[in-house]
């Protein structure tokens, strides 16, 4: 069975921590990607990789960055976490064609105090 | 980024059919996906989409119209189980294809 995990399900930070978000996946796929899934908002891009330290901007990486040194392995990282931060955050990945579909973790709920 | 416009919310009622539309930008196509995520949880794949028209799978089916840029997910036989968000999303063109996604459709279905 096919995975992507995420290492926390639920995380609880103080404004000004470092943050650490980790996920992990078993398909061999050079893309992963992590978004923040917020109501009424929907899935927004955070950042993308798509090799070994290859990385690129999404449409909201103010406040965040990753780090990918194993193709198996995508971080996010919350260099100074704020309260508007609190979000659902959602690991996927997929491989790089068009027509294959992109295969989520099961999502963090950080909450920034 | 991409414009895809799907609405908001419906609502339905168990053993009807039900109709979630999706328009999306039609400049560097690469196809059309549904997942479907329940609360709380992870988004799962229902169906792609690259040639016009209807792809059955059991009780869900999804449409497509290229030039239209229009798609719909059709669900029947809704059961209370269907109550869910559903994401209709493209691949970015340009070799990335990061999937791009709408702001769902919540979907309740009640008795």
């Amino acid at each position: 069975d096919v995975k992507v995990t995420q290492s926390s399900r639920y995380l609880v930070k103080r404004t000004g921590e470092k943050v650490f978000l980790e996920c992990v996946q078993d398909m061999d796929h050079e893309n992963m990607f992590w978004y923040r899934q917020d109501p009424g908002l929907g899935l927004r891009l955070i950042y993308f990789s798509y090799d070994v330290k290859m990385k690129e901007k999404g449409d909201i990486p103010e406040g965040y960055s990753v780090s990918r040194e194993k193709k198996e392995r995508f971080s996010l990282i919350l260099e100074s976490a704020s309260t508007n931060q609190t979000s659902m955050y959602l690991c996927a990945s997929s491989l790089p064609t068009e027509n294959t579909e992109a295969f989520f973790g099961q999502g963090t709920r950080l909450t920034v105090v | 980024g991409q414009n895809i416009d799907q609405p908001t919310e419906m609502t339905a009622t168990e053993g009807a059919i039900v109709q979630i539309n999706c328009t999306y930008q039609t400049s560097g196509f690469n196809g059309l996906f549904w997942y479907q995520q329940h609360a709380g949880e992870a988004p799962t794949f229902l169906s792609y989409n690259v040639l016009d028209g209807l792809e059955e799978k059991g009780r869900f089916s999804s449409f497509l119209s290229r030039s239209k840029g229009y798609s719909y997910l059709l669900l029947k036989e809704l059961q209370m189980k269907d109550s869910a968000s559903y994401l209709c999303a493209q691949p970015t063109s340009g070799g990335s294809y990061i999937p791009t996604f709408g702001r769902g459709t919540s979907l309740i279905v009640h008795p």
